[in-house]
């Protein structure tokens, strides 16, 4: 069982440039969300999907797009990357949203991103 | 604006010296606390979730507990595997589908 799969695991970009961070699960879970993590600062939630179709936004959307075309992906776009993006992104999902109570998520293992 | 703030930021202890980290919240009408282990390079591994005050749970050396303003991770003779940073989250009442993380307690225990 591969829980959540994330890819790359290492990236670095130019100021500018443009890429997808992969996400994929294959628990069937309904709610996916992506976190970046920044020393000092805690995880903090950029989006985050309670099913195919339907996504919203977290913490810190600014410069990130996603969508949710199936329930096993949820790919996190950088429209054009700034040296602030540097990070490490986590992606995140769980079996239920019940619309009140998040259950326990399950993480994958991160995406450390750099852009010069 | 839900708030966490954990406490102290690191902590060193000998192999056996029980301690306890604190997280301290503010939300509007709490629906879930929960505490995530986070070992170096890796994602966060769930641990607890408690939902009212007075809640405690326990798994092997860790026992976590809440009340209406913090909750505590209690360490109980931790062991050197014990490192890792841990995290608390909550989820307000009017923060569906979002959480909010503190910055995380590093502990380190020597042997």
């Amino acid at each position: 069982n591969a829980g959540v799969t994330q890819t790359p695991k290492f990236q670095v970009l130019k100021t500018g440039q443009s890429m997808t961070l992969q996400c994929a699960q294959d628990m069937n879970h309904e709610y996916m969300s992506w976190y970046r993590q920044d020393p000092g600062m805690g995880l903090r939630l950029i989006h985050y999907s309670v099913g195919a179709g339907i996504t919203d936004q977290g913490e810190v959307p600014n410069g990130y797009n996603v969508s949710r075309s199936t329930t096993e992906d949820f790919p996190l776009r950088l429209l054009s990357a700034a040296p602030s993006q540097t990070s490490v992104y986590f992606c995140a999902s769980s079996y239920r949203y019940t619309g009140t109570t998040n259950e326990k998520l399950f993480f994958g293992s991160g995406t450390q991103l750099s852009v010069l | 604006e839900d708030q966490v703030t954990q406490s102290p930021e690191a902590l060193r202890l000998q192999e056996g010296e029980s301690s306890s980290l604190n997280c301290s919240y503010t939300v509007s009408g709490l629906r879930g606390l929960f505490w995530y282990r986070q070992d170096p390079g890796k994602g966060p591994e769930f641990l607890f979730t408690l939902y009212s005050a007075g809640e405690e749970k326990e798994k092997e050396r860790l026992k976590a507990t809440l009340t209406k303003k913090e909750s505590f991770l209690h360490i109980t003779a931790p062991k050197p595997e014990d490192s890792a940073t841990y995290l608390c989250a909550v989820q307000g009442g009017t923060s569906y589908g979002k959480l909010t993380f503190g910055q995380g307690t590093i502990l380190t225990v020597h042997p």
